[in-house]
């Protein structure tokens, strides 16, 4: 079975500054999918950024960006030049094709001014 | 853009009473699939849906949940005997395909209370 770890339950930055939320995960399965999820206070679940498991290039979305080390089965999103927008829940998700999607606990991450 | 809608918002129930909670999947998608959080848990998978039938459910899916693509935009999740325990938010997903890594796009939610 999937498991999916995120071991800093709340984070805080500074707005404009750079911020890493961590994440772990274990898995059997060699071609696998996995996610950043964010969940603002509406409590909607936004897609933030993907990354396939076969791919060697760390994806990057404007200031989303990600550092997946596959053998440490490891997959932290960092946050360039945060905004107070950011704030919200964010989840670390895993996928094998076609399959459910196994979420982490969460990290609540807080933008300050 | 497209996007997945769900209502009601918030349904209050009493415990025993049957809800149904609605979806409307985005309209190419293939692939619907139901989660719920507990109020400060983590997200969990409660099924999926695919050719009007489930191709996978957790053990949290029990006998008391269903589903159902009634028409062709419709994507239902019913609960026949709500308890209290059901009190979570309820989330629809769907998504274009299961061999494409584009991910699951989900709704807002519906917040399921259960007095």
């Amino acid at each position: 079975a999937q498991t999916v770890t995120q071991s800093q339950p709340e984070m805080s930055v500074q707005e404009a500054e750079t911020v890493t939320l961590s994440c772990t995960y274990d898995t059997s399965e060699s071609n696998y999918y996995l996610f950043w999820y964010k969940q603002p206070p509406s409590r909607q679940m936004i897609l933030v950024i993907r990354q396939e498991a076969y791919k060697q290039q760390n994806a990057t979305e404007n200031r989303f960006s990600v550092n997946f080390q596959k053998a440490a089965k490891s997959f932290s999103l960092k946050i360039s030049d945060s905004q107070l927008g950011d704030t919200a829940m964010y989840f670390c998700a895993h996928q094998t094709s076609g399959s459910r999607l196994t979420f982490g606990e969460g990290t609540q991450l807080t933008v300050n001014p | 853009e497209p996007e997945v809608t769900q209502t009601p918002s918030h349904q209050v129930t009493q415990m025993g009473q049957e809800v149904i909670l609605r979806c409307v999947p985005i309209s190419n998608h293939l692939y619907f699939y139901w989660y719920r959080q507990i109020l400060g848990q983590k997200v969990e998978f409660l099924v999926s849906f695919y050719n009007n039938e489930i191709s996978e459910k957790s053990e949290i899916f029990d006998d008391q949940f269903s589903v159902e693509r009634p028409d062709g935009s419709n994507f239902t999740l019913k609960i026949r005997s709500t308890k209290l325990e059901d009190s979570a938010m309820y989330f629809c997903a769907s998504s274009v395909g299961v061999s494409l890594s584009i991910g699951q796009y989900f709704g807002p939610g519906t917040r399921l209370t259960v007095t």
